[in-house]
């Protein structure tokens, strides 16, 4: 089953925070985090495998909630380059197959 | 490390006709994908290889599509007799074949089917 994630959409003013979560209604392996701009391919942000751990990447974090199966992605102090459309990829298994949500799109006004 | 090609970037065809998409994934890569993905829509999980062998396809693919990665490198996927519900952008991915290794992604093929 698809991830859900919440919200759609997002407008921010710069230096503005924000937060994107993706639900699975299934037990999670890891959660993957992926950044879209228009017309472009995805691009990796980082991992989060089960256990609960919490990564960052310069203003970018993420948690992983195993209890309620869900993660979240944490924008802190936005930039103009944030824009774009958050994907969470989901593994139920370590098979390797990634399922996406329908993304979340994030939009920074200077 | 050229990243994940993709030949076509654009193909235009007509309702019935055959068409076939290229991805050369990074040369290290065991794992190679294939998504789907539609205007405001996630990538849509198609199938996907280790090496040479197809561990899975979607349940919801149809039969007209087919995917093949005959040495374990290049793979190419076809869609016969496509339809208007087919335009999409075909996107590829490959990885390492372990259970932390992120996807990097094709820039796309864009299908429209008239």
């Amino acid at each position: 089953q698809q991830p859900v994630q919440s919200p759609q959409a997002v407008i921010l003013r710069e230096g503005e925070d924000a937060v994107i979560n993706c639900s699975s209604s299934k037990a999670l392996y890891s959660v993957h985090w992926y950044r879209q701009k228009h017309g472009e391919a995805p691009i990796f942000l980082m991992i989060l495998l089960k256990g609960g751990e919490q990564k960052g990447h310069d203003k970018i974090s993420a948690s992983f909630n195993e209890k309620k199966q869900q993660s979240s992605l944490y924008l802190t102090a936005s930039q103009l380059s944030y824009s774009g459309t958050y994907f969470c990829g989901t593994e139920w298994g370590s098979q390797g197959n990634l399922i996406f949500g329908k993304g979340t799109k994030l939009s920074v006004k200077p | 490390d050229t990243g994940v090609s993709q030949d076509p970037r654009h193909k235009i065809t007509k309702r019935g006709q055959n068409v076939t998409f290229r991805c050369d994934p990074i040369s290290e890569h065991n794992r190679l994908y294939w998504y789907r993905q539609t205007l405001g829509q996630g990538p849509e999980f198609l199938t996907y290889f280790q090496n040479e062998a197809q561990l899975e396809k979607s349940r919801l693919l149809s039969d007209r599509f087919s995917a093949e990665r005959p040495k374990g490198s290049f793979s190419t996927l076809e869609i016969q007799r496509t339809e208007q519900g087919d335009s999409a952008m075909y996107l590829c991915a490959s990885s390492f074949a372990d259970y932390n290794s992120p996807l990097h992604f094709g820039n796309g093929t864009r299908l429209t089917v008239t």
